[in-house]
């Protein structure tokens, strides 16, 4: 089975920088995905890791330790839009299938204030 | 948008009966997932197909089943329907189902009702 703990909720400043950290515990590891969600809406891709490290795309920043099973994604020059929910979510093989499986953490709720 | 279309939108039902969610996948796409969002939990990993055939299950009940049609769109049959199984479903699509990074592009859900 796969564990996958973020926080619930943050709240951070407009223009701010706001850490938004993910464990997780799995088998068959392959990935992890940052995605953003808007209440009500559809999840919207932001960011993968395989790799140790640092990726880097624009305002957004995703990190991944796989030795310690644990992400953040960052968030700089923060500005109202947004505000959502961010999930992590964890690629892994899918025994017996041979196909790699997605599987969410529960989001953390972001509100940025002025 | 994202490509992947869902229907309907919301759907308002009472308890004990059934429903057909549909998803067309984005052109192309071959692999179509379905998930469950409830209120106070995740994006709950139901079922996957990957051109026509089954390849992984994840938490779905046995009321709940789904198929995917030559023309590669799927739908999600819910029977029995409890008040519990109110949630929004999404639909994704990604290109493949063996690529590790494998990107699936999510619909915008059906908001389904149970009273």
């Amino acid at each position: 089975g796969q564990n996958i703990d973020q926080p619930t909720e943050m709240t951070a400043t407009e223009g701010a920088i706001v850490q938004i950290n993910c464990t997780y515990q799995t088998s068959g590891f392959n990935g992890l995905f940052w995605y953003q969600q808007h209440a009500g809406e559809a999840p919207t891709f932001l960011s993968y890791n395989v790799l140790d490290g640092l990726e880097e795309k624009g305002r957004f920043s995703s990190f991944l330790s796989r030795s310690k099973g644990y992400s953040y994604l960052l968030l700089k020059e923060l500005q109202m839009k947004d505000s959502a929910s961010y999930l992590c979510a964890v690629s892994a093989t899918y025994s017996g299938a041979g196909s790699y499986q997605l599987t969410f953490g529960k989001g953390t709720k972001l509100s940025v204030i002025p | 948008d994202s490509g992947v279309t869902q229907t309907p939108k919301h759907l308002i039902t009472a308890t004990g009966q059934r429903v057909t969610l549909r998803c067309s996948p984005r052109s192309g796409d071959l692999s179509v997932y379905w998930y469950q969002q409830s209120l106070d939990q995740g994006l709950q990993f139901l079922i996957q197909y990957y051109n026509g055939e089954e390849r992984a299950k994840g938490n779905i009940l046995e009321r709940f089943s789904a198929q995917q049609f030559p023309d590669l769109h799927s739908e999600l049959n819910l029977s029995s329907l409890e008040l519990g199984d109110s949630a929004l479903y999404f639909c994704a699509s990604s290109v493949e189902w063996d690529r590790q990074n494998t990107e699936a592009f999510f619909g915008q859900g059906t908001r389904l009702t149970v009273v």
